[in-house]
């Protein structure tokens, strides 16, 4: 079975990085868009980014310039990092695995629990 | 962007009721569109991919339709572990997009 699991700081300073990482369980990290997806409390989705397990990654854009997603194929992990946080990425953030239909086209059929982060002084 | 819209924000019902639950796209996206359910503090669950087909394990109660810029997800006779809320979200053009959520509440 399928499991992904995050893992990193619940509490992050402005101005600092968010670090986080999922560790993924019962399949290899081979064939699939390894995403990061986040929510505000009591809002939306909002997709991050994803890694390819090749090493290929795409942003969004709206994120792009703080955003590096990261893969340890052989920790079978990939990893998030933003930096220069403020409130507004206060966020439980998600990680997912997209399953594709075609090229860049994909669902996100495995999430990770999700883990709260709280940017604050 | 590719811009989701769902409607409606939030609706009342029954158990036994039937439900849909319409998303729009701001352009055509073909039939790549999904649907997910999340319960609170919980994280989503897939229901629907690829506009109707319905998800290993999820019960046949669900069922999505739709392509091109309208879609709906239906839940034909709605059971006490369905009140939740339900996402669209597109994967014809990146960055996937999700729509704002459509919250099923107890009547």
């Amino acid at each position: 079975q399928v499991q992904l699991q995050e893992s990193g700081p619940g509490l992050v300073k402005p101005s600092e990085s968010l670090s986080l990482t999922c560790t993924v369980s019962g399949a290899s990290i081979s064939s699939y868009y390894w995403s990061w997806i986040r929510q505000p409390p009591g809002k939306g989705l909002e997709w991050i980014g994803y890694i390819y397990y090749s090493g290929t990654t795409n942003y969004n854009p709206s994120l792009k310039s703080r955003v590096t997603i990261s893969v340890d194929t052989s920790k079978n992990q990939f990893s998030l990092k933003l930096s220069s946080v403020t409130a507004a990425d206060t966020a439980v953030y998600y990680c997912a695995r997209g399953a594709p239909i075609d090229v860049e086209k994909y669902f996100f059929d495995y999430w990770g629990q999700g883990t709260l982060v709280t940017v604050s002084s | 962007d590719i811009q989701m819209t769902q409607s409606p924000s939030s609706l009342s019902a029954s158990v036994g009721d039937r439900v849909t639950i319409t998303c729009r796209a701001s352009q055509s996206i073909s039939n790549y569109l999904n649907w997910y359910q999340q319960k609170p503090g919980k994280a989503p669950k897939l229901v629907i991919y690829a506009a109707s087909s319905l998800q290993s394990g999820v019960p046949s109660r669900f069922s999505g339709s739709g392509s091109a810029t309208d879609f709906t997800l239906t839940i034909s006779s709605l059971q006490p572990e369905d009140f939740a809320t339900y996402y669209c979200q597109q994967s014809y053009s990146p960055p996937p997009t999700f729509g704002g959520g459509t919250k099923v509440e107890i009547k």
